[in-house]
């Protein structure tokens, strides 16, 4: 079955330490995105990609990076440089940027600041 | 940058009611999409509606777009519980080029048995 993996489901991180949220698909699809959800709000674009080996931020970027080096994989670190990152992040992947595909979404990695 | 913004921000009904969520957003689209969420899981996308259409039906599912108004409705139609969940509509932005889509703040959805 096609579709896009987030691991892990639940992860702790300590003050100054830079974490990283996996995200995998097999769907083949050209565009990923990362988004960020915080209680009883909507999501928030973090950063996107359209293709393997480019990526652009999105609207809440700082205090995030990420990487494409594969069309399969679109990791997400959060640095220590986020100093609010507990959060319930998601990942997507849709076969082309834009409004004209539905996107699939991850399960979700839930991040807490301990 | 908030595009859609979901009416009302929470609505409870009973069990085999009709449920309606509706959506407005700011700047002209091409496609409006909804999608579901259900507590502390990833969303699913339900349906696609394309700016040149009206009406647009998906079992018990049915989308309205007017582009005049900027808005759009989803209509659950003898509802269960369980579609007990978060509901988001999420729309493009072409002056803004090939860029993702953005979403609203949700209307939670509660059916009562």
């Amino acid at each position: 079955d096609g579709g896009i993996t987030q691991s892990p489901k639940y992860l702790f991180r300590k003050e100054g330490q830079n974490v990283t949220l996996s995200c995998e698909q097999n769907l083949n699809h050209d565009a990923m995105y990362w988004y960020r959800q915080d209680p009883g709000q909507g999501l928030r674009l973090i950063y996107y990609s359209q293709i393997v080996n480019d990526f652009q931020k999105g609207d809440i970027a700082e205090g995030y990076s990420v990487s494409r080096e594969k069309k399969e994989s679109f990791p997400l670190t959060v640095t220590s440089a986020q100093k609010n990152p507990t959060a319930f992040y998601l990942c997507a992947s849709s076969a082309a940027t834009g409004g004209n595909y539905g996107y699939t979404f991850g399960s979700g990695t839930r991040l807490t600041v301990v | 940058s908030q595009q859609g913004e979901e009416d009302p921000q929470a609505l409870s009904i009973q069990e085999g009611e009709n449920a309606t969520m509706n959506c407005s957003y700011k700047t002209s689209i091409n496609n409006l999409q909804w999608y579901r969420q259900n507590s502390g899981r990833g969303l699913v996308h339900l349906i696609l509606i394309r700016s040149n259409e009206r009406e647009k039906h998906s079992g018990r599912l049915r989308v309205t777009l007017d582009t005049s108004k900027k808005s759009s409705s989803l209509l659950i139609t003898a509802s269960r519980a369980a579609d007990t969940a978060s509901y988001f509509c999420a729309t493009d932005a072409p002056s803004r080029g090939n860029t993702p889509l953005v979403f609203g703040k949700g209307t939670r959805l509660s059916v009562i048995a």
